[in-house]
């Protein structure tokens, strides 16, 4: 049973280019979660989401952050014209389909540097 | 929503000895609390959990206490190993039972 899946494990974009990240949950999960955590810090929630539904990106910055999760294929946290400061690791996680009080498990996140 | 502090946010201890690390919550609806150990460069994995109906949870040098009157959760590591190194992380399952909020982490660091 594969674990969460992420690519790519690292990118280099140019400021004002556009960095597309991905997901694949564990076999059997259908929550995902995004985390981005910044250098020497904590893990940040940025938003959760089932297959075709958005169920809470209260830690989404507003502005050219967008995520999706379609029904076939993987999530997709999409950042338009980065900039330096949208440099960190972005942690995937996975939780199965059940009721409240699930473990998350995390991918090995993808590491987004902006030059 | 829910809001998780962790305290120390660097801790260093001698090979041998034990290292507790605390952490309090905001959301008394909360009722799992996991928590992450995380090596330099590697995603953050779960090293032991506990859940609202237990006070503590034994996992050989890990131990987990929880005070659900007082919102307070700690990790205690006995005979401490330098591979204990890491960041550990502690968490709380908000509001909702979904969204898992972290505390800012400790750095442990245990001398050899």
């Amino acid at each position: 049973n594969a674990g969460v899946m992420q690519n790519p494990r690292h990118l280099v974009r140019r400021r004002g280019q556009e960095a597309r990240l991905r997901c694949s949950p564990m076999k059997g999960h259908s929550h995902v979660y995004w985390y981005r955590q910044l250098p020497e810090e904590g893990l940040k929630f940025m938003v959760y989401l089932q297959k075709e539904n958005i169920i809470d990106e209260s830690g989404m910055p507003k502005e050219r952050f967008s995520a999706e999760f379609p029904k076939e294929g993987p999530s997709i946290l999409r950042i338009q014209q980065v900039v330096r400061g949208d440099s960190a690791a972005y942690f995937c996680a996975s939780s199965p389909t059940s009721t409240a009080g699930n473990t998350i498990y995390f991918g090995e996140g993808s590491w987004l540097t902006v030059v | 929503g829910e809001n998780v502090e962790q305290h120390p946010s660097t801790l260093s201890v001698q090979e041998g000895d034990s290292a507790v690390i605390k952490c309090t919550y905001s959301d008394s609806a909360s009722n799992y609390f996991p928590w992450y150990k995380q090596e330099l460069g590697k995603r953050p994995q779960l090293i032991i959990d506990i859940r609202s109906n237990v006070g503590e949870k034994k996992d050989q040098r890990i131990a987990v206490t929880l005070n659900k009157t007082a919102k307070h959760f700690s990790l205690h590591i006995t005979e401490t190993q330098p591979e204990d190194s890491a960041v550990y992380f502690c968490a709380a399952i908000g509001t909702g039972g979904f969204k898992t909020i972290f505390g800012a982490g400790t750095r442990l660091f245990v001398k050899a």
